[in-house]
């Protein structure tokens, strides 16, 4: 069975500019989850999907971000336009239960 | 709301030697408690978990015990090797509510271990 995947591995962007990352989970999943680290800091909860459904949505930082997950499969992070404070890397998680998260390698975010 | 403090580190050790990672938590009701390892290059992988009071989790040799009297969910040891070498997050999600799933984590321990 294939492990949570991301896409790119790795972003380098100027602010301003607009980026999208992509998360395909675990087939089955109906729990989607995002998260992201920033320099070095915890791990911080962004979002919640339930198939299509945004469950919580309560840790995106602003309207500069915006989750998708058309279709209930794979999911889209938008950060439009980026800035600085958005580099760091952004993990996401897929589930059938919600107590056992089942994390991707990440994509490592670097606005210049 | 809901924390997770870990002890700092980084923690270095010898091979063999004995590790503990504290971890401590606030929350309301009774999470669910989680220890997530980051190997270099590679995501976070579940270590272990315990979802009830006095549980111990335990996996590749770690165990941790769910301690609700004093809060805490220390991961422990007992001879470590340079395969453990990583990042160790300690984790917690509420039981129940619409941010069931949400994790809160610490600030990650990095943990070195010499031949």
């Amino acid at each position: 069975e294939a492990g949570v995947t991301q896409f790119p591995s790795h972003s380098v962007i100027e602010k301003g500019q607009t980026v999208t990352l992509r998360c395909d989970p675990i087939s089955g999943h109906d729990n989607l989850y995002w998260y992201r680290r920033v320099m070095g800091k915890e791990i911080k909860f962004l979002l919640h999907f339930v198939k299509e459904s945004k469950q919580d949505e309560s840790g995106m930082p602003n309207n500069r971000f915006l989750a998708e997950r058309t279709g209930g499969t794979y999911s889209t992070l938008k950060v439009q336009p980026a800035e600085l404070e958005d580099s760091g890397v952004y993990f996401c998680a897929s589930s059938r239960r919600v107590d056992t998260q089942y994390f991707g390698p990440g994509t490592r975010l670097t606005v210049l | 709301g809901n924390s997770v403090t870990q002890m700092e580190g980084p923690v270095t050790l010898s091979e063999e030697a004995f590790l503990t990672i504290n971890c401590t938590y606030t929350a309301t009701g009774y999470p669910s408690l989680f220890w997530y390892v980051q190997y270099p290059g590679e995501g976070l992988q579940l270590l272990l978990k315990a979802t009830k009071a006095d549980d111990k989790g335990s996996n590749k040799g770690f165990e941790a015990t769910y301690r609700k009297e004093t809060t805490s969910f220390h991961l422990e040891k007992g001879s470590v090797q340079v395969s453990d070498s990583a990042v160790y997050f300690c984790a917690l999600t509420r039981a129940g509510g619409t941010s069931y799933g949400k994790l809160t984590f610490g600030q990650g321990t990095i943990l070195t271990v010499h031949p």
